[in-house]
This record gives structure tokens, sequence and C-alpha cells, in this order.
């Protein structure tokens, strides 16, 4: 099955700095790359998302860049504000025969935006 | 905002009741989950569900059981609860086939076991 190994498993930055969270994934299969944001007290919520035909997304201050020769994609944040501290998940999934889309999530990042 | 919800948000019981943690979703999704989020913040897929009368156990095995009798409702129930059982619980849902790894989250149930 599919093994996602993200780093690192803390990470703190200045307030305006940027923040890079890395993930790599094993099985070559894998199509679909979505970061998830959980803030404390509340559920993972999607962020930005990624498929295996792109090699690079971004939304305003967020960007995902997808490299499938090596397997590994990332997550990066521009001028970060404290609002960006939260833990952090990436994932991997694919298309089974149509029967079955499982994401396989990572450990998560706790970032921590400091004033 | 999110339309899927649980309750209760938090839970402290003694050891050996019987406990039900629901979840509802009102965007017509095919697809449910229940997460169990350990404190050092790993997922683990614990149960899952592709419809009405459909259940499956995930990866990580679980002395809970769940029921899908209706589209919006995936309830999980714990029997007799075991400090072991303390954790976040969290359900999601998702639409069947092309999109339906983009997972809505609730906001999860904290459960206590003394």
């Amino acid at each position: 099955g599919e093994n996602v190994e993200q780093h690192p498993s803390t990470l703190s930055v200045q307030e305006g700095d940027s923040a890079v969270i890395k993930c790599t994934y094993s099985d070559s299969a894998s199509n679909y790359f979505p970061w998830y944001k959980q803030e404390l007290g509340k559920g993972p919520q999607l962020i930005i998302d990624i498929r295996s035909n792109v090699g690079e997304k971004k939304d305003q201050r967020i960007a995902v860049t997808l490299n499938k020769t090596a397997k590994h994609f990332s997550l990066h944040i521009t001028e970060t504000q404290p609002e960006d501290s939260a833990v952090y998940f990436c994932a991997a999934s694919h298309n089974s025969g149509g029967s079955n889309y499982k994401l396989t999530f990572g450990k998560g990042t706790l970032l921590t935006v400091n004033p | 905002e999110a339309d899927i919800y649980q309750t209760p948000r938090y839970l402290v019981i003694g050891t050996g009741k019987k406990i039900t943690l629901e979840c509802s979703q009102t965007m017509g999704h095919d697809k449910m989950y229940w997460y169990q989020q350990d404190p050092g913040m790993e997922l683990h897929l614990i149960h899952y569900s592709y419809g009405v009368n459909s259940t499956e156990k995930g990866d990580l095995s679980s002395e809970s059981t769940v029921s899908r009798i209706r589209t919006e409702h995936f309830p999980l129930t714990l029997e007799s609860a075991r400090p072991s059982h303390t954790s976040q619980y969290l359900c999601a849902s998702s639409i069947a086939g092309a999109g339906a790894n983009v997972l809505t989250f609730g906001a999860g149930s904290r459960l206590t076991v003394l």
C-alpha cells in the first residue's frame, strides 16, 4: 500500500518568513495530492491540492509543487501570518479501478508562526 | 462552513460505559469515514462506508462499531469504553466517483474515558 512520509513534524517561523513542508510517497500510481490544514479545535480542511498532470499550483500565499519522478511534493507558504499556525497534513491517493479513492495521510506538521 | 456535524464535541465518561458518537452530513455524500486522531496528531482510518448498509474496517483496528442506515448518518459506537479509547474522533464524508478523495471533515468529538 501507499506510504506517505512528512517532514518536519514541527516548524517554527517568524511572521513574514516562508514555510516549507515536504512529503514523499511510495506508490507511483498515486495521482492526487491534497493538503489539509487543521486549526485548534477543528477538523482538517482542504486548502490546496494538485494532480499528477500538473507540476505546480498556486493560490495566493500558498503553493504546492510536485515532482513525480522523485515522488515528492511540497507545500510552500509565503509571508506567513499568525493565523497560518496550525497542523498541516499532506496526503496521496489514486483511483484503483474506480472503487476506492482511499487517502493516505502523512503524520502532520505543527506550524507555529511567531509574531 | 462545513455541512458535517459531530456530537458531542466533548465527552468524559467512566470505564465500561456504552457511548455513541453521532455524525451527520447534509451534502448528500455517499462516502463517510471515521478517523481516530492520537495526541501526536496522526490520523488513523478506523471505519468507512461507501453508502447505505455498507461498512468497512479501516487501517487501524478498533473495538468500535459503525452503522449506515441512512445516507446522512454514520454513528460510531463503543459498547464498553476503556481508558485506551481516549482520543479525538473525526468524521468525514466525500462524494462517490471522481472527486471521492476530497474529504470534508467534522469538528471532531473528543472522548475521555476515566
